[in-house]
């Protein structure tokens, strides 16, 4: 059973524009909630994280939104580039007692920018 | 530093054959772990380890054996590989204390017939 859902798995935006990824989670245990951005060939790439005390995070194009009550969370590019055209996951991670975190991975949605 | 490295960055198996994927990390990060990556499915933890000679499952621990001997090396361990193990390996580390940010490696492709 997949604890993450992310849609779309795949998205086409025009250069400029903005693009919106989606995920909701079912355990309310998770306590954090990461992003990562992976390009062809490489390995993920934490992008931007956000806890769940708070609503929204932006740094610079990327924002995360969170709805605590829903339980839902979402990823905005704004004035979205070629070089944004990655795959993008979401996560959840469960803090285990001086274990660290166990992350739970999205299904992946795959971007691509047209120029 | 050269972060999380990967050995080798492809491999072609037959069914039943063993292999051991290296996994080699220089940030002395107590936490390790391997997950593999499906068209669809994101990612899923196989095993992680909180330190030298600490290990345990995740999500998709069947097939897999890994060990822990240093704190720099953390290598998977396929005993008798099925078709159904073809994917992308990442081997991934961070900070136990106060350490969010997983780092993961270049991955392997693994294929096998």
């Amino acid at each position: 059973q997949q604890q993450v859902k992310q849609s779309p798995q795949s998205l086409i935006v025009q250069k400029g524009g903005i693009s919106i990824i989606n995920c909701a989670y079912e355990n309310t245990a998770f306590d954090y909630f990461p992003w990562y951005q992976q390009f062809p060939g490489k390995g993920p790439a934490l992008l931007i994280a956000i806890r769940p005390d708070v609503s929204e995070k932006k740094e610079g194009r990327f924002t995360i939104s969170f709805n605590k009550s829903a339980k839902q969370f979402s990823l905005h590019i704004m004035d979205s580039q070629p070089g944004d055209s990655a795959t993008y996951f979401c996560a959840a991670s469960l803090s285990l007692n001086n274990a660290g975190n166990m992350l739970t991975f999205g299904g992946g949605t795959r971007l691509m920018v047209k120029p | 530093n050269a972060g999380v490295t990967q050995t080798p960055k492809f491999q072609v198996l037959k069914t039943g054959q063993s292999m051991t994927l290296q996994c080699a990390q220089d940030m002395n990060h107590e936490y390790m772990s391997w997950y593999r990556q499906d068209p669809g499915m994101g990612l899923r933890l196989i095993h992680y380890s909180v330190g030298a000679g600490i290990t345990d499952q995740g999500e998709v621990p069947n097939g897999y054996n890994v060990s822990r001997s240093t704190t720099e090396d953390f290598p998977l361990r396929l005993l008798s590989a099925a078709p159904s193990q073809t994917s992308v390996y990442f081997c991934a580390s961070k900070r136990l204390a106060g350490g969010e940010t997983q780092y993961f490696g270049p991955g392997t492709r693994l294929l096998v017939l």
